[in-house]
């Protein structure tokens, strides 16, 4: 299976956009790009996910490099409650559906007010 | 609207017991999983399920069992509770991903088994 990596850590100020980097080298050509993000004491939740093609949606920006080797999610401006632990994961599309994501240790967002 | 509905919130059990963590979703999702969480880790899947009656094995299924009668509903069951099943556990749903759907998480059941 493909894999992911990402920084353990970032921190950023408030109301400055925030650039969340992963690399995933060995993606193959049917895997989704997908993130998550999981506030303290929630589940995770949905972000964005994208395939080729920048995705924007109301939560943020998705920027997927031309080889699709890496990918950043991009919060625009950031608000206290964007602190959270943001997971970038790979899902091959041609499994049945995507309830075995596998989620790795994310990297944790610090917003600094 | 409620989601994916979790309950208990809390539970703390002795090394033995068991119990039924519930989970519960409105939204006529097909798939459900759940997951486990432990400090400083990602999320690793225990079962998962396509549908009503079929059910099918994650990464740490050992010491759970599930089953899927309805398509509402999907219990996880802890037979006999031992303190490396201290965790948080995260039950979600979805689509297919041709619906180009996305996961589905309840808040969580933080168990304490000691």
């Amino acid at each position: 299976d493909a894999k992911t990596t990402q920084p353990n850590s970032m921190e950023s100020n408030e109301e400055e956009p925030v650039h969340l980097p992963c690399n995933h080298s060995t993606i193959s050509g049917t895997d989704y790009i997908h993130w998550y993000r999981q506030l303290p004491s929630q589940g995770p939740e949905y972000v964005i996910h994208g395939l080729t093609s920048n995705v924007n949606n109301r939560m943020a920006s998705l920027a997927i490099a031309e080889d699709r080797k890496s990918s950043t999610l991009i919060l625009h401006r950031a608000t206290l409650r964007d602190a959270a632990v943001y997971y970038c994961i790979l899902e091959d599309i041609s499994n049945f559906g995507n309830e075995k994501l596998t989620f790795g240790t994310g990297t944790r967002l610090t917003i600094i007010p | 609207n409620a989601g994916v509905t979790q309950t208990p919130k809390f539970q703390v059990l002795k090394t033995g017991q068991s119990m039924t963590l519930q989970c519960a979703q409105d939204m006529n999702h097909e798939y459900m999983s759940w997951y486990r969480q432990d400090p400083g880790m990602g999320l690793r899947l225990i079962h998962y399920s396509v549908g009503a009656g079929i059910t099918d094995q994650g990464e740490v299924p050992n010491g759970y069992n599930v089953s899927r009668s309805t398509t509402e509903d999907f219990p996880l069951r802890l037979l006999s509770a031992a303190p490396s099943q201290t965790s948080v556990y995260f039950c979600a749903s979805s689509q297919p991903v041709s619906y180009n759907s996305p996961l589905h998480f309840g808040n969580g059941t933080r168990l304490t088994v000691t």
